[in-house]
């Protein structure tokens, strides 16, 4: 199993831009999170989904849109990016509501 | 609301002592769980030790080991014979427990340490 998978690893943005940040498990996890970690502090959540085709807001949703059409896929998408969501992201799983499983991340500056 | 709050910002301890990272936390709930999470330099998030709330036993993982204080709603974490390897940031994070619970967790700020040879 690859469990959890994070693309890209960096990424650099302008101010305005626009993307996806790729999140997939091969676990077949009906829970899965999307956490971000702006420097020397804890993780925060932003969306997390139950299962395909449900998801909700977390912390910190503002700038951001999920979706999640395959028990596999959670993709993030940042419209318009902000100075402000300069942070590393975090994607989790988890079979039941208990242990998580991570990625590795994926480190995102806009300039 | 939930809260988890970790006071120590950075600690350092030596190779092979032993060391305690604190944790407090604010919760109305009855049922939840507590873990630590390790993350080394490789921003990797690791599960380190996980404590229900119903069991009054203190969890252990070989050095490992949390001492937790329900009524005082504190959650500290012993290191015992500490490595090199060791050298992380640790977070303590709060999840509710019971049939509404959605498996979100909520972290602490963090405490860093370096384990110095």
């Amino acid at each position: 199993n690859a469990g959890v998978t994070q693309t890209p690893k960096f990424r650099i943005l302008k101010i305005g831009q626009s993307m996806t940040l790729q999140c997939a498990q091969d676990m077949n996890h009906n829970y899965m999170y999307w956490y971000r970690q702006d420097p020397g502090m804890g993780l925060k959540l932003i969306y997390y989904s139950v299962g395909a085709g449900i998801t909700d807001k977390g912390e910190v949703p503002n700038g951001y849109n999920v979706s999640r059409s395959t028990t596999e896929d959670f993709p993030l998408r940042l419209e318009l990016a902000a100075p402000s969501q300069t942070s590393v992201y975090f994607c989790a799983s988890s079979y039941t509501r208990g242990v998580k499983y991570f990625g590795p991340g994926t480190r995102l500056l806009v300039l | 609301a939930q809260t988890v709050t970790q006071s120590q910002p950075e600690m350092s301890v030596q190779e092979a002592e032993t060391v305690t990272l604190s944790c407090t936390y604010d919760t109305s709930e009855s049922n939840y769980y507590l873990f630590w999470y390790k993350q080394p330099p490789s921003r990797q998030m690791i599960l380190v030790i996980r404590q229900e709330a119903y069991k009054q036993q203190n969890a252990t993982e070989n050095r490992f080991s949390v001492n937790f204080q329900k009524a005082a709603k504190s959650f500290s974490l012993k290191i015992s014979d500490s490595q090199l390897g060791d050298t992380a940031m640790y977070f303590c994070a709060f999840m509710k427990g019971g049939s509404s619970n959605t498996g979100k967790l909520i972290f602490g700020q963090g405490t860093t340490l370096q384990v110095k040879p």
